[in-house]
């Protein structure tokens, strides 16, 4: 069976302290790895998909890495409007319909 | 850009109604999902499609039904609602090259 751990669930971090968020999985196989970002009360917000081990994605303070067994999404000196919930999720490569598993979530929050 | 419209933002239901959550997409998409999000349990796939009047289980299907008579939209259905149904509704689309699933903004329901 797929799974995906996500932690920490909660981090608190000041404007301009960059950190990294961990999401470790086991997937007979994989296909494609999926970080999305999700805001409070509104649907989850696509960022990336990683597809092989070493691969690499960025977008603007945000940077998604792939190892065989976990990624990384790592945010390099976060502004207040990176809060949000970011989400992990891992497609086999067999199966069928697309279907992705999820994790639970690590919980942003950045202050001034 | 990728629209994908849920046709309730909050719904207030009754124990036992029959409950009808919609999602249309305007992409063209051959896959949609319906999944649920609990606190602390994640995103968890009730039902996919990935063709008009095909219909497969996901990991929570009990309690559920789906429908999908034409290409754009897929209703999730509530025959008899009950109080463990209280969640938010994610609707989600995807095409067969990318495989990226695209949200929409969620139904919060409460069942009383």
């Amino acid at each position: 069976e797929d799974q995906v751990t996500q932690s920490p669930e909660a981090l608190r971090l000041q404007e301009g302290e960059s950190s990294s968020l961990n999401c470790s999985y086991t997937v007979s196989g994989l296909r494609g790895l999926f970080w999305y970002r999700q805001d409070p009360g509104k649907g989850p917000e696509f960022l990336f998909t990683l597809y092989s081990a070493g691969e690499e994605k960025e977008k603007e303070r945000l940077k998604a890495t792939l190892t065989k067994k976990e990624s990384f999404l790592h945010i390099t000196a976060p502004k207040p409007e990176d809060s949000a919930t970011y989400l992990c999720a891992v497609q086999p490569r067999t199966g069928g319909g697309n279907k992705l598993t999820f994790g639970t979530g690590t919980q942003l929050k950045v202050e001034l | 850009d990728v629209k994908v419209t849920q046709s309730s933002r909050y719904l207030v239901k009754r124990t036992g109604e029959k409950v009808f959550l919609e999602c249309v997409q305007d992409m063209d998409h051959e896959n949609m999902f319906w999944y649920r999000q609990d606190p602390g349990l994640g995103l968890r796939l009730i039902y996919f499609s990935y063709d008009v009047k095909m219909k497969e289980k996901g990991d929570i299907p009990e309690g559920y039904s789906v429908s999908r008579e034409k290409k754009e939209r897929f209703s999730l259905i509530l025959e008899s609602a009950s109080t463990n149904q209280t969640s938010m509704y994610l609707c989600a689309t995807s095409g067969t090259v990318k495989n990226i699933q695209y949200f929409g903004a969620g139904t919060r329901l409460s069942v009383l």
